[in-house]
């Protein structure tokens, strides 16, 4: 199985600071047929179902701030928001569907 | 709009079984696989299988092996999950979500409560 580990479990940022969240796999999420990274990026606050924010490793979803963009291949991944917002404060998930599904164990994003 | 309406909460016994559905609407139904997660207290995204409703196949991951089925019913468009044998470790909400390779749209999710 495909295990993925983020990085930090949480941080606090202050506002208009950058974050980044890191997601490693222990293996190559390169879809070879479709030529892109199998891994997504995903909000969830109390109370609500997660959201995508980005997948195949970089494009980001539909209505989600430019604030928020996600780089990396191979194995290692990041998600960066470039100026954190009071409304982003959350949990984030990276996830993979490269071969079945998992999650990482999640980052805890709050406010400094 | 896409849209994935689950079943209410429910309180259940150790030793019960549950049975969540996952009503779909706004996009052709078969052609898209639905997954079901869940997100225990203090916990992180656990996936449990998924569903493809064009011919009915399904996978599971291996924790859930001999607890988990899940069907689906083309005539109202509607997924279900039913887990037997709950324990305490059960409790949860949770998710169906339907897969664009990546989970595009979620449920609102289920809140289920295993208590004795």
């Amino acid at each position: 199985d495909i295990v993925l580990t983020q990085s930090p479990e949480s941080l606090a940022v202050s506002l208009g600071e950058r974050a980044t969240i890191n997601c490693k796999s222990t293996q190559s999420l390169l879809n070879s047929s479709q030529k892109k990274h199998s891994l997504a990026w995903f909000q969830q606050k109390p109370g609500q179902p997660p959201k995508v924010l980005i997948y195949w490793a970089s494009f980001r979803a539909s209505g989600v701030p430019d604030r928020f963009s996600g780089s990396g291949s191979g194995t290692d991944f990041t998600l960066t928001i470039s100026s954190l917002q009071v409304e982003d404060v959350a949990v984030y998930y990276c996830q993979q569907y490269n071969r079945s599904r998992t999650f990482g164990q999640g980052t805890r994003v709050e406010i400094k | 709009q896409v849209q994935l309406v689950q079943s209410g909460g429910e309180v259940k016994k150790p030793g019960d079984s549950l049975k969540v559905s996952c009503k779909t609407s706004g996009y052709t139904f078969i052609d898209y696989y639905i997954h079901w997660v869940r997100h225990a207290p203090g916990q992180g995204l656990e996936c449990i299988g998924w569903v493809f409703p064009k011919n009915g196949d399904t996978d599971w991951t291996q924790k859930f092996q001999g607890r988990v089925t899940m069907t689906r019913d083309t005539s109202i468009s509607t997924v279900y999950m039913e887990l037997t044998s709950l324990t305490s470790d059960d409790t949860a909400v949770y998710y169906c979500a339907r897969e664009n390779w990546y989970y595009d749209h979620w449920g609102q999710g289920t809140p289920v409560t295993v208590s004795s």
